[in-house]
């Protein structure tokens, strides 16, 4: 079984400063995992995904991630957040076996950007 | 472009009454799914399907029915609705050539339900 902790419910940030949203994952099994964005009234939007290869990871609208397997965590960063970075973002894993397809979301956190 | 759409987009209803949630999408996907969400709270996987026919009940238990009848379509039906099932249901589908859970699910802007 797999299961998505994203530490932190609400962030906080000024415009033009730096974020990091910490998601950590707990798995028996190899996983693939992904970063999605809700904004509001929308339905969830990829990010980016990391499958294979370099651990660091480039999405969408200058976010990135970086994936660290002994500490079992996916945290997902920008170096210049904007207002219209505000939203909710959910981190999600699928197990490498999965034929379903099946993701398990972490509880989303809340980025809310300060001008 | 990802096509996905949901009907309705807000519904409220009263206690004991059936509704149909829609979902269709454009884009030829085979493998469809419906998450429930709560405020706060992450999404579950209340159904899911891998083709025409092919129906499945996700993790988290639920008293609704989908049917697939069309690759484009994916209804979900509550025979007797209740204020428990008051949510926000979102649907999405998925489909590749690779690994099904290697695939990006495309997600519908949801149906926010509320029973009274």
């Amino acid at each position: 079984a797999q299961s998505v902790t994203q530490l932190d419910s609400q962030v906080p940030v000024f415009e033009e400063a730096p974020v990091e949203l910490r998601c950590n994952y707990s798995s028996s099994v190899s996983v693939y995992l992904f970063w999605y964005v809700q904004y509001p009234n929308q339905g969830l939007q990829l990010l980016l995904k990391y499958l294979s290869g370099s651990t660091l990871v480039k999405g969408i609208n200058g976010f990135e991630a970086e994936f660290n397997k002994s500490q079992t965590s996916f945290h997902l960063r920008k170096p210049s957040v904007h207002i219209s970075d505000t939203a909710e973002y959910f981190c999600a894993v699928s197990a490498h076996s999965s034929n379903t397809g099946k993701l398990i979301f972490g509880q989303g956190t809340t980025l809310q950007v300060k001008p | 472009e990802a096509d996905i759409y949901q009907t309705p987009r807000y519904l409220v209803i009263g206690t004991g009454k059936k509704i149909t949630l829609e979902c269709s999408q454009t884009m030829g996907h085979d493998k469809m799914y419906w998450y429930q969400q709560d405020p706060g709270m992450e999404l579950h996987l209340i159904h899911y399907s891998y083709g025409v026919n092919s129906t499945e009940k996700g993790d988290l238990s639920s008293e609704s029915t989908v049917s697939r009848i069309r690759t484009e379509h994916f209804p979900l039906t509550l025979e007797s609705a209740r204020p428990s099932h008051t949510s926000q249901y979102l649907c999405a589908s998925s489909g590749g050539s690779g690994a099904s859970s290697t695939d990006t699910q495309y997600f519908g802007p949801g149906t926010r339900l509320t029973v009274l």
